[in-house]
């Protein structure tokens, strides 16, 4: 149980181009899910916080114009990198909130996004 | 934003031996929990804590809530190879489902 997918697993796009990143809790409803964007050797930095039907809440520093993120179900979050630059590359990864498990959060798997 | 103190940064063990690494909070936190990160992969939870003094195993793996509530620590006894990877520390002072706070892992090589 606690499986949360991520899709792509990578991606190489070119610069000024937009990637869509999806996110999916696949046995359990997440209201909640978290996106974070880790560099090499380097913890988890916590993005944005996506809630079911409403507007995600950004961290300080991260554009919500450029991290477009959108929870359109309680299954789904996808996060979208607007004109992408070679400084956007990184490990983006997801976690949903599972309330079969405590609410505690479930990772996906990372999508490796390089910009060219 | 705010992380973690974990320790040490990295560990170069034996196979068979024991590992242990730790974390402190300058704050008082309600839940502490111990992911573990394989190359390419993202973190997979391994154990969960939610009272101070509370010491919980998973298999191999032991973790304890430090009664301060400011600290807490992973063991892993008789290690394998395929403990490699990078463990971290994560707490969150709020009630569940509130944003977590990660520590900056620890990276450990476990030689056969």
């Amino acid at each position: 149980g606690a499986v949360v997918s991520q899709h792509p697993s990578w991606v190489i796009c070119k610069s000024g181009t937009s990637v869509k990143i999806e996110c999916r809790s696949l046995d359990f409803q997440a209201t909640t899910m978290f996106w974070y964007r880790q560099f090499p050797k380097q913890s988890l930095m916590l993005m944005a916080t996506s809630n079911e039907g409403s507007k995600a809440t950004y961290e300080q520093g991260v554009e919500k114009d450029k991290f477009l993120i959108n929870h359109a179900s309680l299954t789904l979050s996808t996060l979208t990198v607007t004109s992408a630059h070679p400084e956007d590359s990184s490990f983006y990864i997801c976690s949903a909130r599972n309330p079969l498990a405590g609410d505690e959060q479930y990772f996906g798997p990372g999508t490796r996004l390089t910009v060219t | 934003g705010q992380q973690l103190n974990q320790s040490p940064q990295s560990m170069f063990i034996q196979e068979g031996e024991d590992v242990s690494m730790n974390c402190t909070s300058s704050s008082i936190f309600n839940t502490w929990l111990w992911y573990k990160q394989d190359p390419g992969e993202g973190p997979v939870l391994l154990i969960a804590l939610y009272k101070a003094g509370e010491l919980t195993s998973n298999g191999r793996l032991t973790a304890q809530f430090g009664i301060t509530r400011k600290d807490s620590f992973l063991n892993i006894s008789a290690s394998i190879p395929s403990d490699v990877g990078i463990y971290f520390c994560a707490g969150r002072e709020d009630q569940a489902g509130t944003a977590l706070i990660f520590g900056k892992g620890t990276t450990l090589s476990v030689s056969s």
